[in-house]
């Protein structure tokens, strides 16, 4: 069945370091890609997201480009900020039918001063 | 600021209890899905309504049932309640009839403990 794998957490990074955050699906369709982030204590929010191979989404200096021949859809940050600290999500949409999301169990980000 | 909330924050219930949990969707939203979040998971989709009908349910059984309502509120009801039931309830609402479909709007959810 269709499915969202992304790298375990936590991951620990120093103020104004790289990011990135692993993920990779399957999907039997063509899927919509979406990253998520949740805010302790919150709900989700959208961050990013691409509908076709090749769009790279972006959003407050974080990127993702779907990559349909390694069915992945990594997250990056070139200088991660304390502000950044969360858990984020990789999730994907069918085309077709009603909106469901599958979401990927989550990756938290802990960045440090 | 999502436009989206949900009632009540935290509840505890025993098991076998019943709960409903509350959602008011943004101003226009016909859509409203419900997800459960439990402990260091992610969202796995329950249902989905549209326009007051049930239109999409995911892998959960018929214990968890849902209402829709003209007002852009909808309910999600849980019956015999088990203790795996406990997690973070979310719901999300779209407006079908915008150009882009694809964005759900999460309210902050509802943290459900069963004892």
């Amino acid at each position: 069945g269709d499915s969202v794998t992304q790298m375990e957490g936590p991951v620990t990074l120093s103020e104004e370091a790289f990011l990135t955050i692993n993920c990779t699906y399957t999907a039997t369709g063509y899927p919509s890609l979406f990253w998520y982030v949740q805010y302790p204590g919150e709900g989700l929010q959208l961050l990013l997201k691409a509908t076709k191979a090749d769009d790279k989404g972006s959003n407050k200096g974080f990127e993702a480009t779907y990559r349909k021949e390694t069915t992945s859809f990594h997250l990056e940050k070139g200088s991660v900020q304390v502000s950044d600290s969360a858990v984020y999500f990789c999730a994907l949409r069918i085309a077709g039918g009603y909106n469901k999301l599958i979401f990927g169990a989550g990756t938290r980000l802990a960045v440090h001063p | 600021e999502t436009g989206v909330t949900q009632s009540p924050t935290h509840l505890i219930k025993t098991r076998g209890q019943q709960v409903t949990l509350r959602c008011s969707s943004q101003s226009g939203h016909n859509t409203v899905s419900w997800y459960q979040q439990a402990l260091g998971q992610g969202p796995q989709f329950i249902f989905q309504y549209y326009r007051e009908e049930e239109n999409g349910r995911g892998n959960f059984p018929p214990r968890f049932s849902g209402l829709q309502f003209p007002n852009y509120s909808s309910e999600l009801n849980v019956n015999a309640l088990e203790l795996d039931d406990s997690a973070l309830y979310l719901c999300a609402s779209q407006d079908k009839q915008v150009a882009v479909p694809d964005t759900q709007y999460f309210g902050p959810g509802t943290r459900l403990t069963v004892l």
